[in-house]
């Protein structure tokens, strides 16, 4: 059973517009969620997060949204660059946990 | 500051082999993770430590995989015997406290012919 989906397993986009990554999960334990970004050949690195008392968190260029009662919160990149093109995984623990539970993650590939 | 440190970076092993995979945290960091990664099952956890402690080795496929944490600066991940099923890369990652963002290292590309 798979707690954490990441339904698209790719993503294409231009230059200067919005990316949407989404990620929908089961376990409604889960109260923290993260999303990473990989390059290849290199470890995956955090990129923003947000606790289920928020339904949105915002960083510069990347916004995360929460929808609790769908279960489901989606990433956006706005503007989109070439330099985002990554896999990006979604990943959710809960406080009580020492663990995160990574989807399969979404390949963003951002055309010039 | 330096990341969380992975040797080697890649490894090419016959099956029957005895494999280990090295991992240094970064310091002061109270958790580590050991992850594996390939196309059919994604990122998944084998196991992880708290303060040197191994709390879940539930991902842990069989008995040919073991775990070590001897210190809170090292940590060893061993396969043997080494089968080609194993061919993965493999992630270490540790975090500061409970459930906060990992950090990762480069990761050991493993091949086992």
């Amino acid at each position: 059973d798979q707690q954490v989906k990441q339904n698209s397993p790719s993503l294409s986009v231009q230059e200067g517009r919005i990316s949407i990554l989404n990620c929908d999960y089961t376990n409604s334990m889960f109260d923290y969620f993260l999303w990473y970004k990989k390059y290849p050949a290199e470890g995956p690195t955090f990129l923003i997060s947000i606790s289920s008392i928020k339904d949105k968190n915002e960083d510069g260029r990347f916004t995360v949204f929460l929808n609790k009662s769908a279960k489901h919160l989606s990433l956006h990149i706005v503007p989109s660059q070439p330099g985002d093109s990554a896999v990006y995984f979604c990943a959710a623990s809960n406080a009580n946990a020492g663990k995160s539970t990574f989807g399969d993650g979404t390949t963003l590939t951002v055309k010039p | 500051d330096a990341g969380v440190i992975q040797s080697p970076r890649h490894e090419v092993t016959e099956m029957g082999q005895e494999v280990t995979l090295r991992c240094k945290p970064i310091s002061g960091h109270d958790y580590l993770f050991w992850y594996r990664q390939t196309m059919m099952r994604g990122l998944e956890l084998l196991i992880y430590f708290n303060n040197n402690v191994p709390i879940d080795d539930s991902g842990m496929p069989e008995d040919r995989f073991s775990a070590k944490m001897p210190n809170a600066s090292f940590s060893t991940l061993k396969i043997q015997p080494s089968e080609p099923r194993d061919s993965a890369v493999y992630f270490c990652a540790s975090s500061l406290l409970r459930g906060q963002p990992q950090h990762f290292g480069d990761g050991t590309r493993l091949s086992i012919l």
